[in-house]
């Protein structure tokens, strides 16, 4: 089935360390991997995404590294601030036609502390 | 604002009334997505449209739920007889189908709030 695994649930960080959310998909016709922030309140909003055909993707403190035999992709924040503190989820797209829709893990939620 | 655009933010009614929210997406969008969200969960999945066409929903959603994109470009979704299971956020979202239909960035709506008491 169509499902996508997310831990951990929760993380807690000193500021300035690494946090790392590891996500795992079900469906191999997954080709789109987009990680996304909410804070409290507010919609989702995509920090970072990557496709199939790439092993890694980096922007600034954060990355996203996909292993496509094992269905595993996880992102990595370095550096973390406490404006990094919020809920993040991971994202599967299935590309299939007729189906191109995204299946959300079931968040983590991270608090960095100062 | 070019953003998604979800009205109303937050609805309150009675068990076994019919409610109905509205979703304008990015205008340039060909798909457009509803998903349910309770506190501490990941947005589900609740049905898509590619254009006009819903070519998708949820097995597990109910009979009770429909939604529409009538021309394929705001979109409505109904939940007739609310139940208090109903309670949650009500995302929408947007995006892209690119060359070969490679799905892009998908835009949330700020979500309507549905409380049924």
């Amino acid at each position: 089935g169509e499902n996508v695994e997310q831990h951990p649930s929760t993380l807690s960080v000193q500021e300035g360390d690494s946090a790392v959310i590891k996500c795992t998909y079900s469906d191999s016709a997954s080709n789109y991997f987009p990680w996304y922030k909410q804070e409290l309140g507010k919609r989702p909003q995509l920090i970072i995404d990557i496709r199939s055909n790439v092993g890694e993707k980096k922007d600034q403190r954060i990355a996203v590294t996909l292993n496509k035999t094992a269905k595993h992709f996880s992102l990595h924040i370095t550096e973390t601030q406490p404006e990094d503190s919020a809920v993040y989820f991971c994202a599967a797209s299935i590309d299939r036609p007729g189906t191109y829709k995204y299946i959300f893990g079931t968040g983590t939620r991270l608090k960095v502390l100062a | 604002d070019t953003g998604v655009s979800q009205n109303p933010r937050h609805k309150i009614t009675k068990r076994g009334q019919n409610v109905t929210f509205r979703c304008d997406p990015i205008s340039e969008h060909n798909r457009l997505y509803w998903y349910r969200q309770t506190l501490g969960q990941g947005p589900e999945f609740l049905t898509y449209f590619q254009n006009e066409a819903q070519l998708e929903k949820s097995r597990l959603l109910s009979d009770r739920f429909s939604a529409e994109r009538p021309k394929g470009s705001f979109s409505t979704l109904e939940i007739q007889r609310t139940e208090q299971g109903d309670s949650a956020m009500y995302l929408c979202a947007s995006s892209f189908g690119g060359t070969g239909g490679l799905n892009t960035e998908a835009f949330f709506g700020q979500g309507t709030r549905l409380t049924v008491v």
